[in-house]
C-alpha cells in the first residue's frame, strides 16, 4: 500500500486556475473511478470538494472540478480566492482499502 | 444535521491498549460505511480502516493490520476502534468519517473532529 503521490506544494494569484495531480497506479485510480479529493484547513477536519472522481457534493462550489485520465487524477480550482489556501488531499479505493496521497499545500500568492 | 463525535483517546504507554468511539447522530447510520483516518502531527492523512453497512466488508491500512480491530453498533449508532499492541508511529489524531456508500470506499461527506492519541513512554 503505497500513497498516491501528489505535489508538495502549488501556488497561484487570486483569480487565476491552478490544477493538482494526484499519481497511482493501475491497481487504485486506474482501476475504479472512485477518486475524492478533500480540503483542509489548519487545525480543521477535512472537507470534501470532489468524490467519484468528478462529482462534487452539495455546497461546494463549482469552482472546484475534477477528472481522471489513466492512473492519474487531477483537481483544478479556477478563479482562484485567498480563501482557498489550505491543504489538499486525494485518495483513491483499492480492493478493500483506502489510500490517501501526502497532500498538496496550496498558498494564494 | 449530521455530527460524529470520537471519544477515547489519551496518552497510553506502547504496548498497550486503547478503544476509540465515534457517536455518530443525523442520518440512518446503518446506511452507510464508516471509516477511520488518521493524522500524525503535522503529517498528512493516513487512512486506517474501514468498514462496510452491515460489518460485512473490513479492510485496513498493512500498518494496523493484526492490531486494530475495527467494529460498529448499528443500534447504537456507534462506531469504534480496537488499538492493541500500540506504537510510538501510532500516535496521531484519529478521525471518524461517514462514507457515501454502504460499503468502504472512501472517506466522504461528513468527519469528526478527530480525538488525540498520544503513545509514549
Amino acid at each position: 500500500q503505497s500513497a498516491l503521490t501528489q505535489p508538495a506544494s502549488v501556488s497561484g494569484s487570486p483569480g487565476q486556475s491552478i490544477t493538482i495531480s494526484c499519481t497511482g497506479t493501475s491497481s487504485d485510480i486506474g482501476g475504479y473511478n472512485y477518486v475524492s479529493w478533500y480540503q483542509q484547513h489548519p487545525g480543521k477536519a477535512p472537507k470534501l470538494m470532489i468524490y467519484d472522481v468528478s462529482n462534487r457534493p452539495s455546497g461546494v462550489s463549482n469552482r472546484f472540478s475534477g477528472s481522471k485520465s489513466g492512473n492519474t487524477a487531477s483537481l483544478t480550482i479556477s478563479g482562484l480566492q485567498t480563501e482557498d489556501e489550505a491543504d489538499y488531499y486525494c485518495s483513491s479505493y483499492t480492493s478493500s482499502s483506502t489510500l490517501f496521497g501526502g497532500g498538496t499545500k496550496l498558498t494564494v500568492l | 444535521e449530521v455530527q460524529l463525535v470520537e471519544s477515547g483517546g489519551g496518552l497510553v504507554q506502547p504496548g498497550r491498549s486503547l478503544r476509540l468511539s465515534c457517536a455518530a447522530s443525523g442520518f440512518i447510520f446503518d446506511d452507510y460505511a464508516m471509516h477511520w483516518v488518521r493524522q500524525a502531527p503535522g503529517k498528512g492523512l493516513e487512512w486506517v480502516s474501514g468498514i462496510g453497512w452491515n460489518s460485512g466488508d473490513i479492510g485496513y491500512a498493512d500498518s494496523v493490520k493484526g492490531r486494530f480491530t475495527i467494529s460498529r453498533d448499528n443500534a447504537r449508532n456507534s462506531l469504534y476502534l480496537q488499538m492493541n499492541s500500540l506504537r510510538v508511529e501510532d500516535t496521531a489524531l484519529y478521525y471518524c468519517a461517514k462514507d457515501m456508500m454502504v460499503a468502504p470506499i472512501n472517506p466522504g461527506d461528513s468527519w469528526g473532529q478527530g480525538t488525540l492519541v498520544t503513545v509514549s513512554s
